[in-house]
């Protein structure tokens, strides 16, 4: 079966602009969430989609936001970008995002902030 | 004081040795996931444990609730095991329901 699909794979942004990003679960997978990986932090919880209703945020700011289609599909959007979004952005899905779930990882979308 | 405590943070070890790579953690937990991860930037999920331990191939992977400890033992160990291994309880219960959080990462290289 397809594995879980981000696009795009590599992103060039001017800061004060925004941006989109998008992933694709697997299919039957109706939870997907959001990290933010960067060398000095590591990887962090950004929030985490079931059924369109955004079920758990991490701390980041506003300027950060998601959606997701009634086909599970899920996008986030950065606005006016920082030089410090600069960063993997990973998703994951799971069946239902509950307990002892697996997650199947995307391979991500490198977003360069100039 | 972090919420996930891996070590050591850099690994080198020779072909064939045994590697342990520790992870400490201070919420409950629903699950705990062991990741893998390439220079590329993709991520694998290798275990998700909710208790005891697990084995897949060389890879073993156990976990004491009572005591917050998971651990990712690789026998054997071979070039191509070099990566990223990262840590990542579930939370459970209060702030940190449902979400993933993360160790640092353990840099393992193998040399031949």
């Amino acid at each position: 079966k397809a594995g879980v699909t981000q696009t795009p794979r590599y992103l060039i942004k001017t800061r004060g602009q925004q941006v989109t990003l998008s992933c694709s679960p697997i299919s039957g997978h109706r939870s997907v969430s959001w990290y933010q990986q960067t060398p000095g932090q590591g990887l962090q919880f950004l929030f985490e989609y079931f059924s369109e209703t955004q079920r758990n945020k991490g701390n980041f700011p506003g300027r950060f936001s998601g959606r997701q289609f009634s086909n599970s599909r899920s996008e986030m959007n950065v606005s006016t970008l920082e030089l410090g979004d600069s960063a993997l952005y990973l998703c994951a899905s799971s069946l239902a995002g509950q307990g002892a779930e697996g997650y199947t990882f995307g391979s991500g979308t490198r977003l360069t902030v100039v | 004081k972090n919420e996930v405590e891996q070590s050591p943070q850099n690994l080198t070890a020779q072909e064939g040795e045994f590697i342990t790579i520790n992870c400490s953690y201070s919420v409950g937990i629903s699950a705990l996931h062991w990741l893998q991860q390439h220079p590329g930037g993709g991520i694998v999920s290798l275990f998700m444990l909710s208790s005891g331990k697990k084995k897949h191939g060389r890879l073993i992977a156990t976990i004491n609730i009572q005591e917050k400890h998971s651990s990712l033992h690789i026998t054997a160990s071979h070039p191509r095991d070099s990566a990223v291994y990262i840590c990542a309880p579930k939370g459970a219960g209060g702030t940190s329901y449902g979400k993933l959080t993360f160790g640092q990462g353990t840099i393992l290289t193998v040399h031949p």
